[in-house]
């Protein structure tokens, strides 16, 4: 299994250009988050997802979208990239069911800036 | 809501010497309990978790801590620290639904030679 990968590695973006933030599991895990790291801030939840078609807000959503058509995707839109959103974005997953461990599984990241 | 403070933002200590990392929470309902570790440039691993059971919980790389319920704590401890200890670890705490999760701002680990 890769687990959770994320597409790209590195962005830089001019302020207002719009991109997507790719993320993708193979573990068939229903949850799925996204979070921001910003350096002394720890992690913020921007979007989860319980399921496919369900998405719902975390703590800091302002400035994006999610969608979840398929249990292995879950992509991050920025539509008016403003250099606030210059960050770590972390995607993650953990599966439902029997044992429950709320254990999450993390990607390696996506370094966006916004200049 | 809940939320998690991380009282030590970098902690130097010295190879095979003891170590404890410091995480408070505030929450009106139950909820569960996690430390991650982060290398550089990496995504964050799990180390350990409390769910229920036993206050004493035991992770990977010879960490545990220990759930206080009463002081709203969940300090992370280990006897003897190794050079590969170096990291950020975060602490966590979750819904008792686990649909969200609320991060500290972390804690910088350095083991010094």
């Amino acid at each position: 299994n890769a687990g959770v990968t994320q597409t790209p590695k590195f962005r830089i973006l001019k302020i207002g250009q719009s991109m997507t933030l790719q993320c993708t599991q193979d573990m068939n895990h229903n949850y799925m988050y996204w979070y921001r790291q910003d350096p002394g801030m720890g992690l913020k939840l921007i979007y989860y997802s319980v399921g496919a078609g369900i998405t719902d807000k975390g703590e800091v959503p302002n400035g994006y979208n999610v969608s979840r058509s398929t249990t292995e995707d879950f992509p991050l839109r920025l539509e008016l990239a403003a250099p606030s959103q210059t960050s770590v974005y972390f995607c993650a997953s953990r599966p439902r069911g029997q044992g429950r461990s709320y254990e999450q599984y993390f990607g390696p990241g996506t370094r966006l800036t916004v200049t | 809501a809940q939320s998690v403070t991380q009282l030590d933002s970098q902690v130097p200590v010295f190879e095979e010497a003891p170590v404890e990392l410091r995480c408070n929470y505030s929450s009106s309902v139950s909820v569960y309990l996690f430390w991650y570790v982060q290398y550089p440039n990496q995504g964050l691993q799990l180390l350990l978790k409390y769910l229920s059971g036993s206050t004493l919980v035991k992770g990977i790389n010879g960490f545990e801590a220990e759930f206080n319920k009463s002081q709203t704590s969940f300090h992370l401890r280990k006897p003897s620290v190794h050079i590969s200890d170096t990291a950020e670890y975060f602490c966590a705490v979750s819904d008792p639904y686990g649909n969200q999760f609320y991060f500290g701002t972390g804690t910088s680990l350095t083991v010094i030679p």
